[in-house]
């Protein structure tokens, strides 16, 4: 099946400091890629869809200066929480899909992100 | 606004017996729906889908239902079995593809 691997799985870094994240489609060529976030015991969030060589799309209330995403192939997507601060703790979540509407999303294993 | 619920915060069954969880949402424009299952500290995994066309998919011990109408659908899961275990998500998408979950499910089938 196909298969999307995220990079970092864990992160514990000072309060100031920058995080890449980066979310790979290993199998297949994803022509979009999400970014969600997901809070202890409640649901996955979107945060922002990005396509393939252009800008994001951010959910309302996503602070695009934030969180950077950049999605420069159809395999590499990347997310950057910049100066983070102790409320942007978060486990983190990438996807991608191939192809048209009805295909399922692929998930990465996520990455729990503690700012200290 | 929660356009997709899963009211039933846990669910446990007898192993070899049948799991039902449930999922509604309130959204028409809607067209595909999902269900994934997760374990602590990973991803979603994908298990199961069906387009708004259909109101039955099947895959082997998993058989997705979808009630327009009532806007429900359900993951039916038989027989259940321990390794099951986990937390079960519904989403569904509009034609933009993007998903919306519910809160999930966790389910817990004992031997």
């Amino acid at each position: 099946g196909a298969v999307v691997s995220q990079h970092p799985s864990r992160v514990i870094c000072k309060s100031g400091t920058s995080v890449k994240i980066e979310c790979r489609s290993l199998d297949f060529q994803a022509t979009t890629m999400f970014w969600y976030r997901q809070f202890p015991k409640q649901s996955l969030m979107l945060m922002a869809t990005s396509n393939e060589g252009s800008k994001a799309t951010y959910e309302q209330g996503v602070e695009k200066d934030k969180f950077l995403i950049n999605h420069a192939s159809l395999t590499l997507s990347t997310l950057t929480v910049t100066s983070a601060h102790p409320e942007d703790s978060s486990f983190y979540i990438c996807s991608a899909k191939a192809g048209s509407s009805n295909q399922p999303q692929h998930f990465g294993d996520g990455t729990r992100l503690s700012i200290l | 606004d929660q356009q997709v619920k899963q009211n039933s915060p846990s669910l446990s069954v007898q192993e070899g017996r049948i799991s039902i969880l449930n999922c509604d949402y309130t959204n028409s424009m809607f067209d595909y729906f999902l269900w994934y299952k997760k374990y602590p500290a990973e991803g979603p995994t994908f298990l199961i889908s069906i387009s708004s066309i259909k109101d039955k998919n099947e895959d082997g011990r998993f058989t997705v239902f979808l009630n327009k109408s009532a806007k429900h659908l359900s993951l039916h899961i038989v027989p259940s079995q321990p390794g099951d275990s986990a937390v079960y998500f519904c989403a569904a998408s509009d034609q933009g593809g993007k998903l919306i979950f519910g809160q999930g499910t966790e389910l817990s089938v004992k031997p």
